[in-house]
């Protein structure tokens, strides 16, 4: 596997489910990210990790709870969804948080949708 | 903090020239950012630029940057039916680390 990958790349659950989504990047990088990608609305970020520590929650609700257990994984613990939750879930990496162009690689996404 | 802009749509003829604009506010901003999104595929990089050059050209790809009127552009030559694709433009605020994305314009090739 080479990149950004994420695990899984269609998930349908009810409001009540627990899931999970995961990212892996193999790039070596440090920092990682989570986007909420919707229709006709700009890229959302949700929370940033650098050297496993978060550094960013851009208020996003509690039933969104993501876990980074080391530089190369993160997830994403769904719980209680609501419908308007269905979106593209976006995972990134780049090298770390610090200064210059802070590349960011892209996984292809997880397409999730809330019944 | 950064705020991006670009058009929606852009529709060109196949072998023409493609121009995708976008606006930032934040005179600050240190580097800016093209990247495409394929269908069913995540965001890739296509290109950035120093806020200290006002051009950067890629094979086909010339990137130009207007600092006076915070404008970006990303001009494709000879555009394929393989460049139909959604085209973000974002801009990293001095001081930060995280890039601000717009919208994206998604661009339509058609023969």
């Amino acid at each position: 596997e080479t990149g950004v990958t994420q695990t899984p790349r269609h998930l349908v659950m009810g409001m009540t489910n627990k899931k999970s989504l995961k990212c892996e990047q193999h790039l070596g990088h440090n920092a990682m990210y989570w986007y909420k990608q919707s229709a006709k609305k700009p890229l959302e970020l949700m929370f940033v990790y650098n050297f496993k520590e978060q550094t960013e929650n851009n208020s996003v609700p509690s039933r969104f709870s993501p876990e980074c257990p080391n530089s190369s994984h993160l997830f994403l613990h769904l719980h209680t969804l609501q419908p308007e939750d269905s979106a593209l879930y976006l995972c990134a990496s780049s090298q770390a948080l610090a200064g210059g162009p802070n590349e960011q690689f892209f996984g292809p996404g997880t397409r999730l949708t809330v019944l | 903090g950064e705020d991006v802009e670009q058009s929606l749509f852009l529709s060109v003829r196949e072998g023409d020239s493609s121009v995708i604009n976008c606006t930032y506010t934040d005179s600050s901003s240190t580097y800016l950012y093209w990247y495409k999104q394929e269908p069913g595929a995540g965001l890739q990089l296509l290109t950035y630029i120093f806020s200290n050059m006002d051009m950067k050209q890629d094979q086909r790809l010339t990137v130009l940057l207007n600092k006076k009127d915070k404008h970006l552009s990303l001009r494709i030559a000879d555009t394929q039916t393989g460049d139909s694709a959604i085209y973000f433009c974002a801009g990293l605020s001095g001081g930060s680390y995280i890039p601000t994305f717009g919208r994206g314009t998604s661009l339509i090739v058609h023969p």
